[in-house]
């Protein structure tokens, strides 16, 4: 099936610090969407794109949909501790599905 | 308020018993969904339905069934015939057509002991 290679796998950082992380694809799709999920709890939506080169903003957080529609990346600016989670990169799958990467682990240190 | 309730949270079950998660949402959505989760392995599309009576394998179907009797209603049966159950389930609808955000609920945790 299709793949998203989605990395760094897991990071430490320092509270402050900005965090990048990318999500890539030998496929194109036209819907890239980024979700954080707390431990043991569901994937909560934090941005989604749909038009490629699109850059968004929500908060500390910024994403872009690659110009190419096969990559994107999630920048965190100034991390905080509830920052801490795995987040997950998606795109549309055929059927309304979506394509998950697996994820990148964020832990912050205080 | 409206939004997806998974039940039961946590559950154990013994090797050679079927078990069903419950999955309801009272969004109105069309399409509901099944993902499970493993460590490492972020989530893999089960079974997916988008109208009532109709339902369609995802990528690790095997050992899962489902039922769509209701459109609120999306339950899971893992069966004796799933070699590895234990794993985090994951229920997810969306209004459909088209793609975009899935709205999850809380998710079930399925412990074979």
């Amino acid at each position: 099936g299709q793949q998203l290679n989605q990395s760094p796998q897991s990071m430490f950082i320092q509270e402050g610090e900005d965090v990048s992380m990318n999500c890539t694809s030998s496929s194109i799709f036209n819907t890239w969407l980024w979700y954080k999920q707390d431990p043991g709890e569901g994937p909560v939506l934090l941005i989604a794109l749909y038009k490629a080169g699109e850059l968004t903003s929500n908060g500390r957080l910024t994403a872009q949909f690659g110009i190419t529609r096969k990559d994107s990346f999630l920048n965190i600016s100034a991390s905080i501790p509830s920052d801490v989670g795995i987040y997950f990169c998606a795109v549309g799958g055929s059927q309304g599905n979506l394509i998950f990467g697996k994820g990148t682990k964020l832990s912050v240190k205080p | 308020d409206g939004g997806i309730t998974q039940s039961p949270k946590y559950l154990f079950r013994k090797e050679g018993q079927n078990v069903t998660l419950s999955c309801e949402q009272n969004l109105n959505h069309d399409a509901m969904y099944w993902y499970r989760q493993d460590p490492g392995q972020g989530l893999r599309l089960i079974y997916y339905s988008q109208i009532v009576n109709d339902f369609q394998k995802g990528d690790i179907a095997e050992g899962y069934s489902v039922s769509r009797e209701k459109k609120e209603s999306f339950p899971l049966t893992v069966t004796s015939a799933q070699k590895n159950p234990t794993a985090f389930y994951l229920c997810a609808s969306h209004p459909l057509p088209g793609t975009g955000e899935l709205f999850f609920g809380e998710g079930s945790r399925l412990t074979v002991l």
